[in-house]
């Protein structure tokens, strides 16, 4: 079965400092992978999407970027953290193609920047 | 640009009242529809989903939606709320052809006792 893994659960970064979320998917191949942002009100905010190693499709430009060095790894960074980018961060993956599917979504992962 | 609209933000309703949560699309391909739940301090989980064939979809707990292709709509029905079903319920959208998935601004529920 599917599986997918997204870390830490929660984060506490200073201003100023780098970013490294990591997410992998265990159990299937190919996937579509995703970032979004949970904000109240907002709902999810699609932030990158990506449908292979290597190509990652922006949604709204801001101080983060991803990355997909494997088939099933997406990573989201950022060189220098903002206050304004505290908020709950949600991996997730689909497949699309001949078997189609929803999306399935990792824990989450709490960043606060102070 | 693609969008997903729901334009209750927050609905309130008595325990037995029937529910219909409205969710609009902008996008003019193929699409995939889903209905989410995120009951307080949990995550996310798939009420129901449509992919093809009858646009009337019947999910967990009671819930069903329907996809009207010529309305870009695919509406949430729940005949007989619950107090359980206090939580907030998104509306989602797989762009097939781009592989996007994106998601509605989320429609609070709360049900009076």
């Amino acid at each position: 079965s599917q599986t997918i893994h997204q870390w830490p659960a929660t984060l506490v970064q200073p201003v100023g400092s780098p970013l490294s979320l990591e997410c992998t998917v265990e159990g299937t191949s190919n996937p579509n992978l995703y970032w979004y942002r949970q904000a109240a009100g907002r709902g999810l905010q699609l932030l990158f999407y990506s449908v292979g190693i290597g190509q990652i499709s922006s949604e709204v430009p801001q101080n983060l970027s991803a990355s997909r060095p494997q088939d099933r790894q997406f990573i989201l960074s950022s060189k220098k953290l903002l206050l304004s980018d505290s908020g709950f961060y949600l991996c997730a993956w689909s497949v699309w193609g001949i078997m189609n599917t929803e999306a399935f979504f990792g824990q989450g992962t709490r960043l606060t920047v102070v | 640009a693609q969008s997903v609209s729901q334009h209750n933000h927050h609905v309130i309703l008595s325990e037995a009242a029937s529910l219909e949560l409205g969710c609009n699309y902008s996008y003019g391909g193929t699409v995939n529809l889903f209905w989410y739940v995120q009951y307080p301090g949990q995550h996310l989980q798939l009420l129901l989903k449509y992919f093809s064939g009858d646009p009337l979809v019947k999910g967990i707990k009671g819930f069903e939606a329907e996809f009207i292709k010529s309305k870009f709509s695919f509406n949430l029905r729940k005949p007989s709320v619950q107090w359980s079903d206090t939580a907030e319920y998104f509306c989602a959208v797989n762009l097939g052809s781009a592989s996007k998935i994106i998601f509605g601004s989320g429609t609070r529920l709360s049900i009076r006792p």
